[in-house]
This record gives C-alpha cells, sequence and structure tokens, in this order.
C-alpha cells in the first residue's frame, strides 16, 4: 500500500484476553518494526523483522509478546493474558531495509490504541 | 548513559520566536540523523534528515555537529501549528536497521 496501515486503530479488552494487532507495510518495504508508546513517554522498540525473520526482538517485556511476519509483509503482534500495564499506542513503522542511508527513513502508521481494563 | 537525549522542555515560545533544539548522541559511529515531528495522539511523522553540511526547508534548519556529537534544529517565525513533539532519531553506520530514538522535546507556540 502507500502507507503503513495499522488495525484496530483502537482496542478495549479485559484482563486476561488475548489480543492481536496488525501491521500492513508499505509495498517492498523489508524492514519492519514494532514500537510501544505509553501516554506521555517515548517509544520503545519491541521488535524488528527483516522479511520473514526477527533479527532483534530485544525489547519485547515478557513472554506474553510474540510477534511474526508472513510472506514479507503483514506483521501480527499478540499479547496474550493482557495486563493493565500493555495499555499503550502500538506503533508499526516500516523502512525498504536497504543499505543506503539517505533512502532508510522510517514511515509509521497510525497506531493501535490498546487500552486493558 | 542513553544512545540519545534531549532536553524535554516544554519549550513555551510566543508566535513569530525562533526556537532552537539540541539532541546529543552517545555513539560516534552514528551515521544517519532525523528530525521526526509527534502531534498529541498522533503518530511520529519524519520532519527532516540531517545532513552532514546542515540543510534548510523553509523555516526549519537542521545542522550536525560530529565533533561535539550533536544535531539541532531551529524554527524560525514559530506559528501556532508547530507545537507538537520533536523528536531526535539516530541510526548508528554499523547497524543501518537500527534506530535510537530520543525522549522528545516538546514545544507550545503560544499566540
Amino acid at each position: 500500500g502507500a502507507g503503513v496501515s495499522q488495525s484496530p486503530s483502537n482496542k478495549v479488552t479485559e484482563k486476561g484476553k488475548d489480543v492481536e494487532l496488525r501491521c500492513d507495510p508499505i509495498s517492498g518495504h523489508t524492514a519492519l518494526y514494532w514500537y510501544r508508546q505509553s501516554l506521555g513517554q517515548g517509544l520503545e522498540f519491541l521488535i524488528y523483522f527483516q522479511g520473514n525473520s526477527a533479527p532483534d526482538k530485544s525489547g519485547l517485556p515478557s513472554d506474553r509478546f510474540s510477534a511474526e511476519r508472513t510472506g514479507g509483509s503483514v506483521s501480527t503482534l499478540t499479547i496474550q493474558r493482557t495486563q493493565q500495564e500493555d495499555s499503550a499506542v502500538y506503533l508499526c513503522a516500516t523502512t525498504p531495509g536497504t543499505g543506503n542511508s539517505g533512502a532508510n527513513v522510517l514511515t509509521f502508521g497510525a497506531g493501535s490504541r490498546l487500552t486493558v481494563l | 548513559r542513553k544512545e540519545v537525549e534531549q532536553d524535554p522542555g516544554p519549550f513555551n515560545v510566543p508566535e513569530g520566536a525562533t526556537v532552537a533544539f539540541n539532541c546529543t548522541y552517545s555513539n560516534s559511529a552514528s551515521q544517519s540523523f532525523f528530525w521526526y515531528r509527534q502531534d498529541c495522539r498522533k503518530e511520529p511523522k519524519l520532519l527532516m534528515s540531517v545532513y552532514s553540511s546542515g540543510n534548510e526547508d523553509g523555516r526549519f534548519t537542521a545542522q550536525l555537529n560530529r565533533a561535539s556529537q550533536y544535531i539541532s534544529l531551529l524554527i524560525r517565525d514559530s506559528k501556532l501549528s508547530d507545537s507538537a513533539t520533536y523528536l531526535c532519531v539516530v541510526n548508528p553506520r554499523y547497524n543501518f536497521n537500527k534506530f535510537y530514538f530520543g525522549s522528545g522535546t516538546k514545544l507550545n507556540v503560544k499566540p
């Protein structure tokens, strides 16, 4: 697509439920990132994909968090047994993933706002 | 020490003022630098890349000082619509797929 598309834009769930957040990257962008932003805070890196593999998942806060990417395109971030502290905006960003530093610019989706009651 | 540090502000300035933000980075191997703008409850959007020789885009000027390891953003003739949080982003030479974010500087432009 022309931009990074995320769904759902808003999700309200009850504590203990599982949620899935989806990211559809810009067509041809091989690198995909998930970030989390709590209210009034900076961006927290979660995981990075290059193609379908995740060479850096160091930011995932616990084993309740997982992500996958299929076909080098759509990515899903899954949070199991949600907790109230998981409430945040989850942002996806993509880049062409090339070594050309001038072109390696992050483009963000509008985010998925998660509220855990 | 954080990879990227910014003064969180807020910077409260009147319309028409000139305001400047700095951002320091810790890794001298940093390769690429960016300023992003984030409006309240919105996603970050690229404002401008920062080039070694400095660059200008309308009222916005970005500078890079490699010796002192900081980048700056200058906004001239501030508009109400410039009110936002400005994020500094650094991309290291050793891993062009790694991005380090500052926590952002909040700007409030007042009438």
